[in-house]
């Protein structure tokens, strides 16, 4: 079955730091792949999204995410982070069969904690 | 994309009872989901709202628990049934926008439901 991992479940940070959450699936085909964020008390929200093409994409915020085919992974970095980002973070991945519905298969989420 | 409102936005049950989630979205969609997020946890699908014939549940989740309606292009319900303390949660619905080489959803702002 296909599985999305998400490598740090809690991080903590302090502001202006560099971020990298690691994401890595387990499907050998073409995928969409995705990071949504969910801030405190919030609903979830698109971060950013890769479909095709460039590999190296950029979100909102400040946020890009890097896929590597070969490493079957799609990690989200931010260069300074902002107290503003104390949030948890999924990475979910759709396989895309031919035919049929396509799943979106969510990570278990890291929960990020910036500090001032 | 597509602009999703649940109703109700949250509520606090007895066990024993049952919940009805209303799902709307502002234009016809194909393709409507249902999620669970548990507490602390990540989101699981819990079935596919099919328009016009039954849903596809996911392993682990069932009709009789989960009974959901889909009677338009817009429009789902999902009914939390025979509620007990586990089921406290927050449930979401989702819509898919697919084209020809991806497919994105779209995520509602959730019922967060605690159960007595």
């Amino acid at each position: 079955a296909q599985s999305v991992s998400q490598h740090n479940h809690h991080v903590i940070l302090s502001e202006a730091a560099s971020l990298e959450l690691g994401c890595n699936y387990s499907y050998g085909g073409t995928v969409n792949l995705f990071w949504y964020v969910q801030y405190p008390g919030q609903h979830l929200q698109l971060l950013l999204k890769y479909f095709s093409g460039d590999p190296l994409v950029k979100g909102i915020k400040g946020f890009e995410a890097e896929f590597i085919k070969s490493k079957f992974s799609f990690n989200l970095r931010k260069p300074s982070v902002q107290w503003s980002d104390t949030a948890e973070y999924f990475c979910a991945v759709t396989p895309m069969f031919s035919g049929g519905y396509n799943k979106l298969i969510f990570g278990a989420g890291t929960r990020l904690a910036v500090h001032p | 994309s597509a602009v999703i409102s649940q109703k109700p936005s949250r509520d606090i049950c007895q066990r024993g009872t049952s919940l009805t989630i209303q799902c709307q979205v502002d234009s016809q969609v194909t393709m409507m989901f249902w999620y669970r997020q548990q507490p602390g946890q990540s989101l699981t699908l819990i079935a596919t709202a099919n328009q016009g014939s039954e849903a596809t549940y996911e392993s682990g989740f069932v009709i009789d628990k989960f009974p959901i309606s889909r009677p338009n292009l817009t429009f789902s319900t999902l009914t939390v049934s025979n509620m007990s303390p586990e089921d406290s949660s927050i449930y979401l619905c989702s819509v898919a926008v697919r084209g020809k080489s991806y497919n994105e959803q779209f995520f509602g702002p959730g019922t967060r439901l605690t159960v007595l």
